[in-house]
């Protein structure tokens, strides 16, 4: 198994452009999750997924759009890119969310807005 | 709402060395606790993790309690290795909150020299 693959590792993107970061895993995990992480602030969740055709919001959902058509795809997109939106980007997945599960972090992507 | 305190960082201490990174949470009814580890330019590892009071986790002579008197997570190590440079980051997954996430501590960096 890969487990959790995102691409692309790092992305320059100037202010207004879009573009979206990829997310798979090949475990057959239900649950799926889109974090970013900020200096001095942990990790903040942007949206999840806890099955196929079903997403919902996170605390940091602004800005963001995810979509979940296929249980091994979940991909974000970020519509008009803010320099707020500067920051390293990890995706995970777990079988469910039960509280036995363990979540499976991907490598994450950098990406800098300017 | 739920919510992590870890000490902040970095913790710098010579190899051999003995560790406690305390963590401290706030939620309601019986949330399961983790430590997960990020290692420099890759995403995050879970380290250990206890689904309910008292348990202990432990994984690579890493150990920590929940202790639900005090609402505690502390993370310990006999003997820090060079190789155990990293952060840490203690989380706590809520079963009785509608939005199914992970609340990470803002992290605690670790640096073990030789």
């Amino acid at each position: 198994n890969a487990g959790v693959t995102q691409t692309p590792k790092f992305q320059v993107l100037k202010t207004g452009q879009s573009m979206t970061l990829q997310c798979a895993q090949d475990m057959n995990h239900e649950y799926m999750s889109w974090y970013r992480q900020d200096p001095g602030m942990g990790l903040r969740l942007i949206h999840y997924s806890v099955g196929a055709g079903i997403t919902d919001q996170g605390e940091v959902p602004n800005g963001y759009n995810v979509s979940r058509s296929t249980t091994e795809d979940f991909p974000l997109r970020l519509l008009s890119a803010a320099p707020s939106q500067t920051s390293v980007y990890f995706c995970a997945s777990s079988p469910r969310f039960l509280s036995t599960d363990t979540q499976y972090f991907g490598p994450g992507t950098r990406l800098t807005v300017l | 709402g739920n919510s992590v305190t870890q000490m902040e960082g970095p913790v710098t201490l010579s190899e051999e060395a003995f560790l406690t990174i305390n963590c401290t949470y706030t939620a309601t009814g019986y949330p399961s606790l983790f430590w997960y580890v990020q290692y420099p330019g890759e995403g995050l590892q879970l380290l250990l993790k206890a689904t309910k009071a008292d348990d202990k986790g432990s994984n690579k002579g890493f150990e920590a309690t929940y202790r639900k008197e005090t609402t505690s997570f502390h993370l310990e190590k006999g003997s820090v290795q060079v190789s155990d440079s990293a952060v840490y980051f203690c989380a706590l997954k809520n079963m009785d909150m509608g939005r199914r996430a992970l609340t990470f501590g803002s992290g605690t960096r670790l640096q073990v020299q030789p």
